[in-house]
């Protein structure tokens, strides 16, 4: 299908070890964001990439995460020195435009535990 | 204090029941609201746009209160495949985040 992708889906990793999670945008939409979902919580903004514009990184929660995104498509979510707390569901979304259009359309997500 | 404030619920109904939801923002200078959908282990989707004058969706209606800051949903007709939680949604005038609340959860019985 043309959806979000995203990987893995899940992923068991010991505290302190680095992860990367992995979002395909849906192709042609300039507006990507990341947001993490724990258990009962709501869904939390991370970060947002619109075109080749500077990252809105207000979201991310410590200097342990940071994201890239090369050439406009793909985007990776990188958690340094994992700690259990980051234990969540990471969604990545994307939309045609970003701004005030609404529709994300979101991937399925990485479910991560840190042991 | 969260940007968007959604009673959990759940909220239990018998199919063919009305429900409402209502949901409070706090920041003022939000202007753009919506309603999404997120089934059990599922991710979000879209399921309306809300806007000051009200917008209708077949069974689902959506309306803005923006002098007392809160949205509501309407679901007329309850169906058993309605049972999810509903997460509202609101978007600042600056910046890109959409802010979500937790969402309310429901159930539509037989």
């Amino acid at each position: 299908g043309a959806g979000v992708s995203q990987s893995p889906s899940n992923k068991v990793t010991e505290k302190g070890k680095d992860v990367e999670l992995r979002c395909d945008p849906i192709s042609g939409h300039t507006a990507l964001y990341w947001y993490r979902q724990s258990l009962g919580q709501g869904l939390e903004f991370l970060i947002y990439f619109q075109g080749n514009s500077a990252p809105d990184k207000s979201g991310l929660p410590s200097d342990r995460f940071s994201a890239e995104r090369t050439g406009g498509s793909v985007s990776t979510l990188t958690i340094q020195r994992t700690q259990q707390e980051d234990s969540a569901v990471y969604l990545c979304a994307s939309s045609l435009y970003g701004g005030d259009a609404g529709e994300l359309f979101f991937g399925e997500g990485s479910r991560l535990t840190v042991l | 204090r969260k940007e968007v404030e959604q009673d959990p619920g759940p909220f239990n109904v018998p199919e063919g029941a009305t429900v409402a939801f209502n949901c409070t923002y706090s920041n003022s200078a939000s202007q753009s609201f919506f309603w999404y959908r997120q089934d059990c282990r599922k991710e979000p989707k879209l399921l309306m746009s809300v806007y000051s004058s009200g917008n209708e969706d077949g069974r689902f209606t959506a309306q803005l209160n923006r002098a007392s800051q809160y949205i509501s949903l309407l679901i007329r007709d309850s169906k058993l495949s309605d049972s999810a939680t509903y997460l509202c949604v609101a978007k600042a005038n600056s910046g890109y985040a959409l802010n979500f609340g937790k969402g309310t959860s429901l159930l539509v019985t037989p």
